[in-house]
């Protein structure tokens, strides 16, 4: 089955404590991103990739890193988190190295709350 | 950027037809526009993507006029199941020539018995 996969699903920790957030396509897309939505706020790209060690900042990247090591996936780390990083975190897919001229897949979600 | 710019919220009776509208006035000539649908703690879903004039998939059409300013989702005969929050989204070039995706706020479609 065609998925963007998620790992954890819930996570909660506390303040400063190093965490990675990973997620698997299994699509071979090209085009990765991660989003964080937050209530009324909609959602916010935090980085994309284009392709393998081709990764670039989104809308609200400051306290996170991505790496793009392999195609399939794609880890969003946060080095020391806050508790403002408290948010639903969202990873996509898409093929070919656009976007927009495709069908974005999301996978189901990463709830971390930073204590 | 181009900015987005929909309604907060909507309702509409079971088996209306439901009409949103995106502005989009910072639209770059080469950017599609995409809307999507999203359930209460789910990942977004694709509904429809377009560029200009009309687009219709089996379960939505698509408008968007000559400037391409503003863009409508139409939603046919809505069901209770219709209920969510709808993206719209405009891109990639309006980033500068990046593949910086933008989405808005949503508008919360809610279908009433």
């Amino acid at each position: 089955e065609a998925q963007v996969t998620q790992n954890p699903r819930y996570l909660i920790t506390v303040t400063g404590k190093k965490l990675t957030v990973t997620c698997s396509q299994n699509m071979n897309h090209e085009y990765m991103s991660w989003y964080r939505q937050d209530p009324g706020l909609g959602l916010r790209q935090i980085y994309y990739s284009m392709n393998v060690e081709v990764t670039d900042k989104g809308d609200v990247p400051e306290g996170y890193k991505v790496s793009r090591k392999e195609k399939r996936n794609f880890p969003l780390i946060l080095e020391s988190p806050s508790p403002n990083q408290t948010s639903l975190y969202f990873c996509a897919s898409s093929s070919r190295g656009d976007p927009t001229a495709d069908t974005q897949y999301f996978g189901p979600g990463t709830r971390l709350t930073v204590l | 950027l181009a900015k987005t710019t929909q309604p907060i919220s909507m309702d509409s009776y079971e088996g209306q037809e439901v009409n949103i509208t995106c502005s989009h006035n910072n639209i770059a000539t080469n950017d599609y526009i995409t809307w999507y649908q999203q359930f209460p703690s789910q990942g977004p879903r694709f509904i429809i993507q377009g560029y200009k004039t009309k687009v219709t998939n089996e379960v939505a059409s698509l408008f968007i006029p000559a400037d391409r300013k503003s863009s409508t989702l139409s939603l046919p005969r809505v069901s209770l199941s219709d209920t969510a929050v709808y993206y719209c989204l405009v891109g990639p070039y309006s980033g500068a020539g990046s593949y910086q995706l933008t989405f808005g706020k949503g508008t919360k479609l809610s279908v009433i018995p």
